[in-house]
């Protein structure tokens, strides 16, 4: 049964900062994984997605990288803001209806 | 202006009470879900829909239902014999099961 796992639950880093975030998946066959934010009370945006065949995928600050081998994944963010602050999730497709998300890390980036 | 629209925003229940949570896209898309969002969890499907008048039930289906009567609009539909309707609803939509999501705002469901 694929399981995925975000670890730390909450992150606090003074803005500026570079920082990772980390998701773990139980099982390599995933079709793919896909990176979102979500803020309070709201719905989830989308990221970023990685096709199983792919390593990494890049959007403005944002890198994401894909080690299946592992079961790993990592979301960069370079030179963190405070409009960075939210939940980030990540999700695991594998294949189908069936995705598996993780319980998010909540991001807090100080002025 | 593509997207997906849900209502309310907010939604009491009293005991014994149906309640119907509204779903609403225009980007063209297929497939169709519905997720519950507990704190401190994942989101689990409740249940999804790849085309019209086609539907599966997901992890979690248990005192639930919903339709899918035309291409734009799943309804979800808490039932009385959900007895833990405390949560977070959250709706999606995408193109392909596979395929990047789109998420609704969600509907923030409370027991009276």
């Amino acid at each position: 049964k694929q399981e995925v796992t975000q670890i730390p639950a909450a992150l606090s880093v003074p803005e500026g900062e570079n920082l990772v975030l980390n998701c773990s998946f139980t099982d390599s066959a995933i079709y793919n994984l896909q990176w979102f934010r979500q803020d309070p009370g709201k719905g989830l945006t989308s990221l970023l997605l990685i096709q199983s065949s792919q390593r990494e995928q890049t959007s403005g600050r944002l890198n994401a990288s894909l080690d299946k081998s592992s079961g790993r994944s990592t979301l960069y963010i370079a030179a963190s803001q405070p409009g960075d602050s939210a939940t980030y999730l990540c999700a695991v497709n594998t294949g189908g209806f069936k995705t598996i998300f993780g319980a998010g890390t909540r991001l807090f980036v100080k002025a | 202006d593509g997207g997906i629209t849900q209502s309310p925003k907010y939604l009491f229940r009293k005991e014994g009470q149906n309640v119907t949570l509204s779903c609403e896209q225009n980007l063209n898309h297929d497939a169709m879900y519905w997720y519950r969002q507990d704190p401190g969890q994942g989101l689990r499907l409740i249940y999804y829909s790849q085309i019209v008048n086609d539907f599966q039930k997901g992890d979690i289906a248990e005192g639930y239902s919903v339709s899918r009567e035309k291409k734009e609009s799943f309804p979800l539909t808490v039932t009385s014999a959900q007895k833990n309707p405390t949560a977070f609803y959250l709706c999606a939509s995408s193109t392909e099961p596979q395929e990047t999501q789109y998420f609704g705002p969600g509907t923030r469901l409370l027991v009276l």
